[in-house]
């Protein structure tokens, strides 16, 4: 199977910058979601990555290194609002475009 | 315009009642998937649609679960026999098709379903 891991929680405080890692198997790969999910709502996307490198998106930003099997979301100008669940997911098939979801980073932002 | 729907938004069912669920997907989505969260989990897969074909449903956890899309558009999601096991969040996330030249296809998700099961 596919393992996608990270982290389970993370705090920060707002107006800073965090980093919420995942880190997935590598053999069969065909792209990579960051979805935010508040709670009780349902995931909206964030990012896609499929080749190296950083994608920029306003204050949120995403890397992907193919080679290691690793991913990051960097969150910039932390708000209270971005308090929420950070899905990593693993595209498990090309053929459908299926995602293996990670258990989600839960992030809370403190004043 | 209208996003994914979802209905009904919370279901109580007793042990061994059938449920259905219902999912309705951005107009125009080929693609429809269902997936199922337990609670401080992420989703998991249970079964994809393309159009009114199912092409997979090795997400299934047993044949007690059932989902059809008759007509290419709407679709269910029924479970026979309900166990407490069952109690999850389902949800319905529907894209404009499965592989572009660049990647993968967006998906959009629905509210969810809560389903509990006492």
């Amino acid at each position: 199977g596919q393992n996608i891991d990270q982290p389970t929680e993370m705090t920060a405080t707002e107006g800073a910058i965090v980093q919420i890692n995942c880190t997935y198997q590598t053999s069969g790969f065909n792209g990579l979601f960051w979805y935010q999910q508040h709670a009780g709502e349902a995931p909206t996307f964030l990012s896609y990555n499929v080749l190296d490198g950083l994608e920029e998106k306003g204050r949120f930003s995403s890397f992907l290194s193919r080679s290691k099997g690793y991913s990051y979301l960097l969150l910039k100008e932390l708000q209270m609002k971005d308090s929420a669940s950070y899905l990593c997911a693993q595209v498990g098939s090309s053929n459908t475009g299926k995602l293996i979801f990670g258990q989600g980073t839960t992030l809370q932002v403190k004043p | 315009g209208a996003g994914v729907s979802q209905s009904p938004r919370y279901k109580v069912a007793k042990r061994g009642q059938d449920v259905a669920l219902r999912c309705d997907p951005i107009s125009g989505h080929v693609s429809l998937f269902w997936y199922q969260q337990a609670l401080g989990q992420g989703p998991e897969f249970l079964t994809y649609f393309q159009n009114e074909a199912q092409l997979d449903k090795s997400g299934l956890p047993s044949d007690r679960f059932f989902a059809e899309r008759p007509e290419g558009s709407v679709s269910t999601l029924k479970i026979q026999r309900t166990q407490q096991e069952d109690s999850a969040v389902y949800l319905c996330a529907s894209s404009l098709g499965f592989r572009t030249r660049d990647g993968t296809y967006e998906q959009y998700f629905g509210p969810g379903t809560r389903l509990t099961v006492t």
